[in-house]
């Protein structure tokens, strides 16, 4: 069974410092896709990365940088030099390519940021 | 926010009331996925659904809640009777997947209901 893991609840930082974001995920699939979602407090869900199993580079975004480990099967999430303008909840998710053709996504517990100005 | 667009964004429901939350994924994309948010928590999957066609509702209570994707129009997640417990944040999303998995879904703004 797939299952993602958030570990941090609830994380603060002061503005300009950075932060990584856990993520541990468990499949039984050889392919699976990884997500991270960030919810502000307005309330939508915003799509920030996607990334499939066979694809282990790091990806760099502006201040965001995803470290994808299969050996832990973990998808950590850094944010360089953070705004107050980051704090939100952010979700990592999962979703199994397995014998479905349709794309259920499985969405860890969330971890909310809150950066302090 | 990627074009799929939920209504109503608020909807206030007296116990014992009928809820009627609406989908319209985005343009191109047949394939509707609803989420619940319960406070504090994270997103659960409900249902997906094609066009006509339920394919995957094991995340649906068994009863008091159903879900329907007409060949026209948008999705719709209705709840009956509500109870307190209602109250979420309902999340529609859409992709377009044609037979493969792996497509990034691209979620709506919400629908808040809340139940008195």
């Amino acid at each position: 069974a797939q299952k993602v893991t958030q570990a941090q609840t609830e994380i603060s930082v002061v503005e300009k410092e950075d932060v990584t974001l856990d993520c541990v995920y468990e499949t039984r699939d050889t392919t699976y896709y990884l997500f991270w979602y960030k919810q502000p407090p307005s309330g939508e869900l915003v799509f920030l990365i996607r990334r499939n199993s066979f694809d282990e580079q790091n990806e760099i975004s502006g201040r965001y940088s995803w470290n994808f480990q299969k050996s832990t099967s973990s998808f950590n999430f850094t944010i360089t030099a953070s705004q107050v303008v980051d704090s939100a909840v952010y979700f990592c998710a999962l979703s199994e390519a397995g014998e479905t053709s349709y794309d259920k996504v499985i969405f860890g517990p969330g971890t909310s940021l809150s950066v302090i100005p | 926010n990627a074009g799929v667009m939920q209504n109503p964004r608020h909807l206030v429901r007296r116990r014992g009331q009928e809820a009627r939350l609406r989908c319209s994924p985005m343009k191109g994309h047949s394939h509707v996925y609803w989420y619940r948010q319960l406070p504090e928590e994270g997103l659960k999957f409900m249902v997906y659904l094609q066009k006509e066609n339920i394919i995957d509702e094991s995340g649906m209570p068994k009863e008091r809640f159903s879900a329907e994707f007409p060949k026209e129009g948008p999705s719709i997640l209705r709840i009956q009777q509500v109870v307190r417990g209602d109250s979420a944040a309902y999340f529609c999303a859409s992709s377009p997947s044609q037979g493969i998995s792996g497509n990034t879904i691209y979620f709506g703004e919400g629908s808040w209901l809340t139940v008195v």
